[in-house]
């Protein structure tokens, strides 16, 4: 059962556009976080957010945690070719030892 | 280096074979999670330790699919009479507690001919 719901699921650019990809939920988190996956590795951790209405900045990359908990976005300002990826939102339900991912989000950045 | 190693990085075996994947976590790392990833897709839970203690096996899709971690460091994952719809990758992460960032292996790929 995945409990996050990402979109777009794909999503192809130009170098230089802005894009913002959307983790939404029904249910409450405590909190949230999101990750990067390149081809043939693990996830690696970009931010962990744990208050409603939470903004983080990282470079060019800007989180945003929902007032209730529910949702999140991620934010990319002037894509570059190194931000191709895919994205996942995951986070902790309060619903036992599960950690939820999203969907994905693969993101391709064209030079 | 000090990150999560998981081995082999591929596997291909013969439906029905068993198999069995290895992840070594941080040490000192008291969680241990195993997931499986379709191809383009979010990583699914399948089993979560705590030391040796395996609290959470939810996830886990059939009794085909075993998992052990019995001196709370290293983890196998075994998976039983190997079928088609096994076909994924594996991947394991640690942390240091229950809630704490997990930091990922880079993941078995298995293929099940």
């Amino acid at each position: 059962t995945q409990l996050l719901e990402q979109s777009p699921q794909f999503l192809s650019i130009q170098e230089g556009e802005n894009l913002t990809v959307y983790c939404n939920s029904s249910s409450v988190f405590s909190s949230l976080q999101w990750y990067r996956q390149e081809p043939g590795e693990g996830p690696v951790l970009l931010v962990t957010v744990v208050t409603g209405g939470e903004v983080k900045k990282l470079k060019r990359l800007t989180f945003q945690f929902g007032d209730a908990r529910k949702d999140s976005s991620l934010h990319i300002t002037a894509a570059q070719p190194g931000d191709t990826g895919l994205y996942l939102c995951a986070g902790d339900a309060n619903t036992g030892n599960q950690f939820y991912f999203g969907t994905g989000t693969s993101l391709t950045v064209i030079p | 280096g000090a990150g999560v190693s998981q081995s082999p990085r591929y596997k291909v075996a013969k439906r029905g074979q068993d198999v069995a994947l290895r992840c070594d976590p941080i040490s000192g790392h008291v969680s241990l999670f195993w997931y499986q990833q379709a191809l383009g897709q979010g990583p699914e839970f399948l089993t979560y330790f705590q030391n040796e203690a395996q609290l959470d096996k939810s996830g886990l899709p059939s009794d085909r699919f075993f998992a052990e971690r019995p001196e709370g460091s290293v983890s196998t994952l075994k998976i039983q009479r190997t079928q088609q719809e096994d076909s994924a990758v594996y991947l394991c992460a640690s942390s240091s507690l229950i809630g704490q960032p997990q930091h990922f292996g880079d993941g078995t790929r298995l293929s099940i001919l």
